[in-house]
């Protein structure tokens, strides 16, 4: 059962462009809403995180919205760079466990910034 | 380089074979991780440290799987009679705990297995 789903394995955007990056989940104790990166060969790096009693986080040109009703968060990138070009990870940990544990992913996106 | 490291980067190992790999986190972070990763899937969690304390475990992690922190500090992950399924990227994690609020969890770079 895959409680965190992204449906687009891939997405291409122009450089300078806005890059969306969506996110749907199933559970509704999950109380917090995570954003990873990953270059190859190397491990996940975190972005950007967003609290189920939010509905938006910025930082920088990263920006997070949560849509509780719908369950569905997306990541926007603006102005999308060539350095932005990886694989986006979105995540969510459980409400029930104890802070800082287990995080469920979704499968990924890869995103390429074409020039 | 005070980052998460991980060891080996690369093992491959025949079918029946026991590997072990090594996660030494951050200095000062308390609590250590294990995912698996397999091609076209996100990270999946396997068990999780509490300092030296074995906290929680995945379903995934069968009988063939077991993981130590003896000191609270390094991890190791061995795999017993290993099958092709086990063929993964094996990452490590560590956080501090701190509150409520999310703490990054910060990854090492991985060791893919490959069995033959």
């Amino acid at each position: 059962d895959q409680q965190v789903k992204q449906n687009s394995p891939s997405l291409s955007v122009q450089e300078g462009r806005i890059s969306i990056l969506n996110c749907d989940y199933t559970n509704s104790m999950f109380d917090y809403f995570l954003w990873y990166k990953k270059y190859p060969a190397e491990g996940p790096t975190f972005l950007i995180s967003i609290s189920s009693i939010k509905d938006k986080n910025e930082d920088g040109r990263f920006t997070v919205f949560l849509n509780k009703s719908a369950k569905h968060l997306s990541l926007h990138i603006v102005p999308s760079q060539p350095g932005d070009s990886a694989v986006y990870f979105c995540a969510a940990r459980g409400m029930g466990y104890s802070s800082a544990s287990k995080i469920i992913f979704g499968s990924g996106t890869r995103l390429s910034i074409r020039p | 380089d005070t980052g998460v490291s991980q060891d080996p980067r690369h093992k491959i190992t025949k079918r029946g074979q026991n590997v072990t790999f090594r996660c030494d986190p951050i200095s000062e972070h308390n609590r250590l991780y294990w995912y698996r990763q397999t091609l076209g899937q996100g990270p999946e969690f396997l068990t999780y440290f509490q300092n030296e304390a074995q906290l929680e475990k995945s379903r995934l992690l069968s009988d063939r799987f077991s993981a130590e922190r003896p000191k609270g500090s390094f991890s190791t992950l061995e795999i017993q009679r290993t099958e092709q399924g086990d063929s993964a990227m094996y990452l490590c994690a560590s956080s501090l705990t701190r509150g409520s609020s999310y703490n990054e969890q910060f990854f090492g770079p991985g060791t893919r297995l490959t069995v033959l």
